[in-house]
């Protein structure tokens, strides 16, 4: 089971913005840096935001995150229909010694 | 290129045993952890185990402690998961990625594991 809460699915039109929210504990995200992944359909996961809020290289900068408390955001700029796919966020967790993955949001784009 | 590649994943009954691997290319791999992820069929995703670089914090998750272990050889390059007693639910597409878990920067493309009578 999931620890870390995401929506199960957002959808939005081409050239729109989205947000996903990702919420955890004190244990989680309140201490520890939160990553996102992008995993599109046949392909390996990848690293969109480290750190809680920094692109490797190569990520453009429509990709975004931000981190409060115990929560956490993914945001997306300008949607291309390349961007559909499956969005997790991830935090260790201190208390359990393991790493958490979110439930992972699925991105349609109209 | 800084690439992982997978490899060992098979069909095995309840109760069988099988170990993959993970060899690293393109990169210092000793300075360099590396976790297994994996996602069972229509889930998402889920961390398994990691370890650092010189195999001095080794860690699973609770579902998987006492009956994988991972591991680790510099000279080759490689990581190892030692997956015993398994079972249907382990039942997944196994990758590597490496890193902390906070930055899993290089994923592999993954290993089928199938747990089935």
């Amino acid at each position: 089971q999931s620890v870390l809460t995401q929506p199960p699915s957002v959808s939005a039109a081409p050239g729109q913005k989205i947000s996903i929210s990702c919420s955890g504990s004190t244990s989680d995200i309140g201490r520890n840096y939160v990553s996102w992944y992008q995993h599109l359909p046949g392909t390996a996961p990848k690293l969109l935001i480290y750190e809680n809020n920094k692109r490797p290289s190569g990520i453009p900068d429509r990709f975004s995150g931000s981190k409060s408390g115990t929560s956490a955001t993914l945001g997306i700029t300008g949607l291309q229909t390349g961007d559909e796919g499956d969005y997790y966020c991830g935090a260790w967790d201190t208390s359990l010694s393991g790493g958490r993955f979110g439930g992972g949001t699925k991105l349609t784009v109209l | 290129e800084v690439q992982l590649v997978e490899s060992g994943g098979a069909l095995v009954q309840p109760g069988g045993s099988l170990r993959l691997s993970c060899v690293a290319s393109g990169f210092t791999f000793s300075n360099y952890g590396i976790n297994w992820v994996r996602q069972a069929p229509g889930q998402g995703l889920e961390w398994v185990s990691s370890i650092d670089g010189s195999s001095v914090i080794i860690l699973h998750a609770d579902c998987v402690k006492g009956r994988f272990t991972i591991s680790r050889d510099n000279a080759k390059n490689s990581v190892f998961l030692q997956m015993d007693s398994l079972r249907a639910e382990d039942t997944a597409l196994y990758y590597c990625a490496r890193g902390p878990f906070h930055n899993l920067d290089v994923w592999g493309q993954g290993t089928t594991v199938t747990v089935s009578s």
